[in-house]
């Protein structure tokens, strides 16, 4: 069946630091992948997403390429503020592999960033 | 613009209660969902509806029942509350599965 595995968190970074979040998948077909962003208190947001290999997704600073050579999906941003503080899920929707197309998460990474 | 919005926000129940959670979106998305999260589990697929009329299972639905008899609304009821039902509850809309999904706010429910 269709997974998304992303690292553990918590992730704790100093302003301006880089910032990798990793995220391998399985999937039978050709799943869109996403990643998701929760703040404090509130649901989840869409962050970026990408529909085919090699597809680059970003927003806000954050870019994650699709790799369908190594199914990953890392997430990443070059200098990260204190407002980035959330927890981030990476997520595939794919329409085979007994899912029907619903998204699948992994089970997310809690980043906060000190000043 | 409401987008999905969720009600209560907070909920006690006690063991055998029942209740139900209410989810309403303003934005014609004919894809709704209900999903569970809970600490180190990140987020579980109860239910879902491809439309008014058409509900179906997904991972964890024991214990939930839905409907959809309108393209707004999709209710979640907890039919015999239990202490494992404890979590917050997120309701999503889309235009399609694969399109970008939007949450409500969420509901934090503890059961006693």
């Amino acid at each position: 069946g269709n997974s998304v595995t992303q690292m553990e968190g918590p992730v704790t970074l100093s302003e301006e630091a880089f910032l990798t979040i990793n995220c391998t998948y399985t999937a039978t077909g050709y799943p869109s992948l996403f990643w998701y962003v929760q703040y404090p208190g509130e649901g989840l947001q869409l962050l970026l997403k990408a529909t085919k290999a090699d597809d680059k997704g970003s927003n806000k600073g954050f870019e994650a390429t699709y790799r369908k050579e190594t199914t990953s999906f890392h997430l990443e941003k070059g200098s990260v503020q204190v407002s980035d503080s959330a927890v981030y899920f990476c997520a595939l929707s794919d329409r085979y592999g007994g899912s029907q197309g619903n998204l699948i998460f992994g089970k997310g990474t809690k980043l906060s960033v000190k000043p | 613009n409401a987008g999905v919005t969720q009600t209560p926000k907070f909920q006690v129940l006690k063991t055998g209660q029942s209740m139900t959670l209410q989810c309403a979106q303003d934005m014609n998305h004919e894809y709704m969902s209900w999903y569970r999260q809970d600490p180190g589990m990140g987020l579980r697929l109860i239910h879902y509806s491809v439309g008014a009329g058409i509900t179906d299972q997904g991972e964890v639905p024991n214990g939930y029942n839905v409907s959809r008899s309108t393209t707004e609304d999709f209710p979640l009821r907890l039919l015999s509350a239990a202490p494992s039902q404890t979590s917050v509850y997120f309701c999503a809309s889309s235009r399609t599965p694969n399109t970008e999904a939007f949450f409500g706010q969420g509901t934090r429910l503890t059961v006693v």
